[in-house]
């Protein structure tokens, strides 16, 4: 199976601050990766696929690039709506993996 | 409305069965691939099972196989997980999410998901 790593697991920001997210594939996945945001107790919402591009009504402030093995997640202006956890999820084969997640914090 | 709702998450002992269901709405069911991902406690996000549109095409976890089975009734817009021989490491929010493309063609990759239903797993 292919393994996702997200650095860093978790970091304390301020709004307005750009923040980066970084998933590391274990092997190439050419662009098919997507990204998820969960806050607590609530699904996963879809923000960005095929590497980076954003889903319909998701803010311009995301955006997502990388392919290969390595992708970033980055926020341009971090608003209060965005402290949450982000997923990256590697669609390129089965199984379907995930990784472990970033924690975005309020500083 | 795109909407899913599961349920039949519970309490159940290990080496029991349960059966979860997933209610689908607001779009053409019998077109979309589906999928079930689960989340343990505190942890991250865990695929388990995809399940074509037709059923012609089944995938699975290895941590689930041969212990659960997916499957789907697009007559009443609905997908199922049948779970047997259930574990304590089984025990999560199950979400049931939605392909993000129709038809044939398969993303596996997912823009919408249900609230989640609860599996404890304990003795």
């Amino acid at each position: 199976a292919i393994r996702m790593t997200q650095s860093p697991s978790s970091f304390s920001a301020s709004t307005g601050d750009r923040v980066t997210i970084t998933c590391r594939a274990s092997q190439g996945i050419s662009s098919y990766l997507a990204w998820y945001q969960q806050k607590p107790g609530k699904a996963p919402k879809l923000l960005i696929y095929a590497a980076s591009t954003l889903q319909s009504g998701v803010p311009s402030r995301f955006s997502g690039s990388g392919s290969g093995t390595d992708f970033t997640l980055t926020i341009s202006c971090l608003q209060s709506e965005d402290f949450a956890t982000y997923y990256c999820q590697q669609y390129y084969t089965y199984p379907l993996t995930f990784g472990g997640g970033t924690k975005v914090e309020i500083k | 409305e795109v909407q899913l709702v599961e349920s039949g998450g519970g309490l159940v002992k290990p080496g029991g069965s349960l059966r979860l269901s997933c209610a689908a709405s607001g779009f053409t069911f019998s077109s979309y691939s589906m999928n079930w991902v689960r989340q343990a406690p505190g942890k991250g996000l865990e695929w388990v099972s995809s399940i074509s549109s037709s059923s012609s095409y089944i995938y699975y976890a290895d941590s689930v196989k041969g212990r659960f089975t997916i499957s789907r009734d697009n007559a009443k817009n609905s997908l199922f997980l049948q779970m047997n021989s259930l574990r304590v490491e089984d025990t999560a929010v199950y979400y049931c999410a939605r392909d993000s493309s129709s038809g044939d063609y398969v993303n596996n990759y997912f823009d919408y998901w249900g609230q989640g239903t609860l599996v404890t797993v304990s003795s």
